[in-house]
């Protein structure tokens, strides 16, 4: 069990660019979440993948984030045109099966620095 | 709407001392319970979690929390802590239906002292 691996741990960016973080869930996990989280506060839910199936994704923040996982595998998240505000901590998160219950599994998230 | 409220921003304590750490939730549906732990500069860890049964639960690092229902509370406590203990810890809630987001509470920071 290697976890889940987020990369690139940092991004620093100017404003206006556009970034992508990648996540590797845990193999055989088929669901798939991206959090946010800023200073001094708890995860923020963004979305959510079953397999390839984006099945939740009205918490995203805007028309500027977006993310995929083709083939079910590894996901990635795009944020277009970065803000001051997106500066943060984006998590990625994995669990197995399709019982509610399971628990999600974190990685150490790539930080986000806006200049 | 699920919501959490870990009202200790900040729990300073001496080593080998007990300690709680807060949470009460809101829902209007059943929910599961989460306590993840969180150090500097990683990803959150699950420490325990309450999916149903015994109402006392324990996790990893000597932690147990205990649901109660008619508070709608889950606190977080450990007998005697350590400094390696020190991080923040964060309550969380889900639904037990539909996908399992977890709605988080704003975290208690947990500061061992010798």
């Amino acid at each position: 069990d290697t976890g889940v691996s987020q990369n690139p741990r940092h991004k620093i960016t100017k404003r206006g660019q556009n970034v992508t973080f990648r996540c590797d869930p845990i193999s055989e996990h088929n669901r798939l979440y991206w959090y946010r989280q800023t200073l001094g506060q708890g995860p923020e839910f963004l979305t959510y993948f079953q397999n390839e199936a984006q099945l939740e994704k009205s918490r995203l923040l805007s028309d500027r984030f977006s993310a995929e996982r083709p083939k079910g595998s590894f996901s990635t998240l795009e944020i277009q045109r970065t803000e001051q505000g997106d500066s943060a901590m984006y998590l990625c998160a994995s669990s197995f099966g399709t019982a509610t219950n399971q628990p999600q599994h974190f990685g150490d998230g790539t930080r986000l620095s806006i200049l | 709407a699920q919501s959490v409220t870990q009202l200790d921003s900040q729990v300073p304590v001496f080593e080998e001392a007990p300690v709680e750490l807060r949470c009460n939730y809101s829902s209007s549906v059943s929910v599961y319970l989460f306590w993840y732990v969180q150090y500097p500069n990683q990803g959150l860890q699950l420490l325990l979690k309450y999916l149903s049964g015994s109402t006392l639960v324990k996790g990893i690092n000597g932690f147990e929390a205990e649901f109660n229902k008619s508070q709608t509370s889950f606190h977080l406590r450990k007998p005697s802590v350590h400094i390696s203990d020190t991080a923040e810890y964060f309550c969380a809630v889900s639904h037990d239906t539909g996908f399992q987001k977890l709605v988080f509470g704003t975290g208690t920071r947990l500061l061992v002292s010798p």
